[in-house]
């Protein structure tokens, strides 16, 4: 099993709508939680990054831990054609190296 | 601007070559990383390097070799010894534990 879990999608929204991106993992040692946004052949980039359990909010977009189910999300509200991108759930228990997931590929439709 | 360069963007080797990536940093970072990335796999740590002339292997490192002699520099190595190179390269930097991963731009590595 795979320390860090994450569905590839495709997933395909209407513009405007609520997007719900998930990962899972099973080493219960990460404790830096965060998610990156990818264009098609570009470097990633961070949009939210979290310690805790709970949520934190920035904008359109929330991130949410749950640390007792081993389970994290990104939530994007009103979501926008500029949005359509792989995102990377990551984490970490060193602090220097990440763990990451495949990676979600999102595709809002105008 | 303050930034990671990796260079050069494509690369085309031949089997058996050695090959080395380049990835410079202007952020005054300390630590240093590569991943590898194909279709569908994420992000694989290759190696990463925490301060200057000190660096550890990451979970794919066989293959690979990197050397850390300039806080801004982190060239990768990708030896003969690697069965399948073609792959998307990423260097990033931090600058320590717990902080944010800059990345640069990649280097997608075709073996012909």
């Amino acid at each position: 099993q795979k320390e860090v879990e994450q569905d590839p999608g495709p997933l395909s929204v209407p513009e405007g709508a609520i997007v719900s991106l998930n990962c899972t993992y099973s080493n219960s040692a990460f404790q830096y939680f965060m998610w990156y946004r990818q264009y098609s052949r570009k470097g990633p980039e961070l949009l939210m990054y979290t310690y805790s359990s709970g949520n934190k909010e920035d904008g359109r977009f929330t991130a949410q831990v749950d640390k007792s189910s081993k389970y994290i999300s990104l939530f994007i509200r009103d979501s926008q054609p500029s949005d359509s991108a792989t995102y990377l759930c990551a984490m970490s228990h060193s602090g220097y190296a990440l763990n990451f997931g495949k990676g979600t590929s999102l595709l809002v439709t105008p | 601007d303050g930034g990671i360069t990796q260079s050069p963007k494509y690369l085309f080797r031949k089997e058996g070559q050695n090959v080395t990536l380049s990835c410079e940093q202007n952020l005054n970072h300390d630590a240093m990383y590569w991943y590898r990335q194909d279709p569908g796999q994420g992000l694989r740590l290759i190696y990463y390097s925490q301060i200057v002339n000190d660096f550890q292997k990451g979970d794919i490192a066989e293959g690979y070799s990197v050397s850390r002699e300039k806080k801004e520099s982190f060239p990768l190595t990708v030896t003969s010894a690697q069965k399948n190179p073609t792959a998307f390269y990423l260097c990033a930097s931090t600058m320590g534990p717990f902080t944010e991963a800059f990345f640069g731009q990649g280097t997608r590595l075709t073996v012909v």
